[in-house]
């Protein structure tokens, strides 16, 4: 069962354009949702993260979004850049405990110049 | 310099052997994790460990052992590989603060078992 759902997963946008990620789950004890960049041959790297307790978390171009009602979050990347190209999980983590700690399945982003 | 470090980068085994996979962490975190990675499912969790002389069993631990001998080193064994273990092995180290665990990855392992 796949705790995270992640979508779409694969993108391609123009250079300058929005990119918007999006991911749901299920489980009522997940706060803590981070999202993960990861370029071709690296490990991911935390990106931006956010607490339920939170709607919005910006950083730069990067702004997260959590809609607790729907059990849905997002990754806008506003004025996307080449360099943005790689793939990006989101994830969630219970808060019974860090063990309960789960990726979405990705997606790959292409930004074309 | 590279918190999280992994040995070796590139693996290629055979069927039946027994393959290590080693993993080092500089930023002094009690939790340590093994994924693995393939096309289509994302990162998965083999096992993990809070600190040293402790495994605990992932969602797919099957086919692995782990090994934790210090808080630096975290080992991700397979005793009889298998073809199906070809991927892209990933350690992580963990600032668990609270419930919000933030995970720093190594640059991953490829192995190839023919």
């Amino acid at each position: 069962q796949q705790q995270v759902r992640q979508s779409p997963q694969s993108l391609t946008v123009w250079e300058g354009g929005t990119t918007v990620l999006t991911c749901s789950y299920e489980d009522s004890t997940f706060n803590y949702f981070p999202w993960y960049q990861q370029f071709p041959g690296e490990g991911p790297a935390l990106l931006i993260s956010i607490l339920s307790v939170s709607d919005k978390k910006e950083d730069g171009r990067f702004t997260t979004f959590f809609n607790k009602r729907e059990k849905k979050l997002s990754l806008h990347i506003i004025d996307s850049q080449p360099g943005d190209s790689a793939t990006y999980f989101c994830a969630a983590q219970s808060s019974t405990g860090y063990q309960n700690f789960y990726f979405g399945k990705g997606t790959s982003l292409t930004v074309i110049p | 310099e590279a918190a999280v470090t992994q040995s070796p980068r590139n693996k290629v085994a055979v069927t039946g052997g027994k393959v290590t996979l080693s993993c080092n962490q500089t930023n002094n975190h009690n939790n340590m994790y093994w994924y693995r990675q393939d096309t289509g499912h994302g990162l998965r969790l083999i096992h993990y460990s809070y600190g040293a002389g402790s495994t605990e069993k992932g969602d797919i631990p099957d086919g692995y052992k782990a090994s934790r001998p210090s808080q630096e080193n975290f080992s991700l064994i397979l005793e009889l590989a298998t073809p199906s273990q070809t991927s892209v092995y990933f350690c992580a180290s963990g600032d668990a603060g609270g419930s919000q665990d933030t995970q720093y990855f190594g640059p991953g392992t490829r192995l190839l078992v023919l």
